[in-house]
């Protein structure tokens, strides 16, 4: 099993721009998650989907927009790229039943720079 | 609303040293408790986590925490650390919501293992 995959790893955007993130998973999990990191502020959570055709906002949604047409695929979108978005994307999932839906998987990572 | 506090934004010891990482959480309930653990480069890895029961829980590579609901603590702790335990450690906590099972990181702590 491959577990989460997150292309591209790296990417570097002018102001404006726009992008998709991909995250991929084998795992068969029903729960999938956006994250970005930034020094010294942990995780912080962008858009979440708990189904297949489902999502939701997270802590930092504006700015971002997913979407999960396949149970596997989780996007992340970004319309138009501002500096504040330079930062770590994590892709994550997870199963849905009881406590193991806590147990998040992530992906490597994909490193944006906006300039 | 939960929090997660990590007190120490970095720590060195030396190889074979033991090692404490402090965690301290706000949650009105019981609370389920992690820990992760992130490689350089690399999306974060499950080390262990607490649902119930015995206090003192043991994970991967070695490592150990305990829960303290007296000191609202969940310590990971390592009696000898190896090169490569180098990493970013956080602490999580899960919080039930209505929609999803919430994991909230704290801001890290940053290992160095000096040989």
């Amino acid at each position: 099993n491959a577990g989460v995959t997150q292309t591209p790893k790296f990417r570097v955007l002018k102001t404006g721009q726009s992008m998709t993130l991909l995250c991929a998973q084998d795992m068969n999990h029903e729960y999938m998650y956006w994250y970005r990191q930034d020094p010294g502020m942990g995780l912080r959570l962008i858009h979440y989907s708990v189904g297949e055709g489902t999502t939701a906002k997270g802590e930092v949604p504006d700015g971002y927009n997913v979407s999960r047409l396949k149970k596997q695929n989780f996007l992340l979108g970004l319309e138009s790229a501002a500096p504040s978005q330079t930062s770590v994307y994590f892709c994550a999932s997870s199963y849905h039943t009881g406590k193991s839906s806590y147990e998040q998987y992530f992906g490597p990572g994909t490193r944006l720079t906006v300039t | 609303a939960q929090s997660v506090t990590q007190p120490d934004i970095h720590i060195t010891v030396s190889e074979g040293a033991s090692l404490e990482l402090r965690c301290n959480y706000s949650y009105g309930a019981t609370p389920y408790l992690f820990w992760y653990v992130q490689s350089p480069g690399q999306g974060l890895q499950l080390l262990l986590k607490y649902f119930s029961g015995d206090t003192l829980v043991q994970g991967i590579k070695g490592f150990e925490a305990e829960f303290k609901r007296s000191q609202s603590s969940f310590n990971l702790r390592k009696p000898s650390v190896h090169w490569s335990d180098a990493a970013e450690y956080f602490c999580a906590v899960g919080e039930r919501k209505t929609s999803y099972d919430k994991v909230i990181f704290g801001p890290g702590t940053s290992l160095s293992v000096i040989p």
